[in-house]
């Protein structure tokens, strides 16, 4: 099956936590994205990667930084972890900045 | 500042009508436009999209009307069922830069 696997579905954790959330494409495609959705069901892009090398960081808290071992895995790590980013995290990939997104499930996470 | 704006942040049409849910966008060079339906608990999935050189793009009962000079455009949802309640989020882009996303309509269809 060809598609965008997230994990985990679901996350709870405390303040000031450590959290990772995994993202995996099997379309063969050479950018992987993070975008946060919050409440109202905005999408914020947070990362983009290129062959390896970010190429689009909008203003994210440092907390947060993306993880890529090669074009079909792209990870989020946030340290310390505070309750505004209780969200979903929704990954994505694309051929180059292509506007047809393959979008995983998400994970929520719920910071308490 | 939002570059895409989606009119309704929610509609509720009954089954069998046609739903519309309008866009508009402020940066000219946007040339690229895919809608995604999004239903509770998934991702996003792209539906239709349609390139500024035309002004229809038409798959089965999901239509977009676009108008480059108004910097606009709308999906119309022909004969309305109940399993297309979901969120519809607009995009833009220019197919340089990742697209940018409108804060999506939530529409409701009653049967």
């Amino acid at each position: 099956e060809t598609a965008v696997f997230q994990t985990p579905n679901y996350h709870v954790t405390q303040v000031g936590n450590e959290v990772s959330f995994n993202c995996k494409q099997t379309l063969g495609h050479d950018t992987m994205y993070w975008y946060k959705q919050d409440s109202k069901k905005l999408l914020k892009i947070m990362f983009s990667y290129n062959n390896k090398q970010l190429i689009v960081n909008e203003t994210v808290p440092r907390r947060f930084s993306p993880q890529s071992s090669d074009k079909a895995h792209l990870n989020l790590r946030i340290k310390s972890v505070e309750p505004e980013d209780s969200a979903v995290y929704l990954c994505a990939s694309s051929y180059g900045s292509a506007a047809d997104y393959t979008f995983g499930s998400g994970t929520r996470l719920l910071v308490i | 500042q939002q570059q895409v704006r989606q009119s309704s942040q929610s509609l509720t049409v009954w089954e069998g009508e046609t739903a519309i849910l309008n866009c508009s966008y402020e940066n000219s060079a946007f040339d690229y436009f895919p809608w995604y339906q999004q239903f509770p608990g998934e991702g996003p999935a792209l539906l239709i999209a349609i390139r500024s050189v035309s002004d229809k793009k038409e798959d089965g009962r999901f239509t977009i009307f676009f108008n480059k000079r108004e910097k606009n455009l709308s999906l119309h949802i022909k004969d309305s069922q109940p399993g297309d309640s979901a969120t519809y989020f607009c995009a833009a882009s220019d197919n340089n830069n990742a697209p940018r996303f409108g804060a999506g309509t939530k529409l409701s269809v009653k049967p």
